[in-house]
């Protein structure tokens, strides 16, 4: 069955960056692209942007662009997603997610907090 | 970019009752909307994909409905366990927003 597992709970202290990583398993690594998703405590869902795990070409939202990098290791099924310059603001529960988001894992919380 | 906006942000309503939440994009879109059930401390999970399409395994009390700017969702017969927020989401054009949510009350 597909699963992504998702890196545990992170606390940065402001102006840091922070990686979080994604397993897939149960399904062709390849074969999809991966989203990365987050939601702010109390808030609505925000699409970060994804990438294609076969060539490594991402797409970010304009927000995030320049602060964000989506990564990939094609040999451990595994993507990353890397936010740099991190503020407060940026606490957050993260997700990845299968395209065509009908597979999530479970999120991880980043805290960002001096 | 394109913007998603849905309508009401929170419903009551009771068991049995019929539930329809809008969602509205700033442009065409074609068919190219997901809707998203999420509860408490959870992932969000897909409901509705291609704007009317049924996930597998969900139930058929849930549908959805509308192509171009204007799409519905709607609960035929509201249960319990459907108490959570729903969100819609465009696919159609990068960056793929989501609607701010309508969270659902009994």
């Amino acid at each position: 069955q597909v699963q992504l597992v998702q890196s545990g709970a992170e606390v940065k202290k402001p102006g840091a960056s922070v990686k979080v990583s994604c397993k897939a398993s149960g399904y062709t690594f390849t074969g999809y692209f991966i989203h990365w998703v987050r939601q702010a405590p109390g808030q609505g869902l925000e699409w970060m942007g994804r990438i294609n795990p076969s060539i490594g070409g991402t797409n970010y939202a304009p927000k995030f662009q320049g602060r964000v990098t989506m990564t990939r290791d094609t040999s451990i099924s595994t993507a990353y997603m890397e936010l740099s310059r991190l503020t407060s603001d940026d606490t957050a529960v993260y997700y990845c997610a299968r395209h065509p988001l009908g597979y999530w894992g479970q999120g991880t919380l980043v805290t960002v907090s001096s | 970019d394109i913007q998603m906006t849905q309508s009401p942000p929170s419903l009551s309503a009771s068991v049995g009752d019929r539930v329809t939440i809008t969602c509205q994009a700033s442009q065409d879109i074609s068919n190219h909307l997901n809707w998203y059930q999420q509860k408490p401390g959870k992932a969000p999970k897909l409901l509705i994909y291609d704007a009317s399409s049924l996930e597998a395994g969900v139930p058929s009390r849930f549908s959805g409905g509308g192509s171009g700017t204007d799409f519905t969702f709607t609960i035929t017969s509201l249960q319990p366990e459907d108490v959570a927020t729903y969100f819609c989401q465009n696919y159609y054009n990068l960056p793929f927003a989501f609607g701010p949510g309508t969270k659902v009350d009994i």
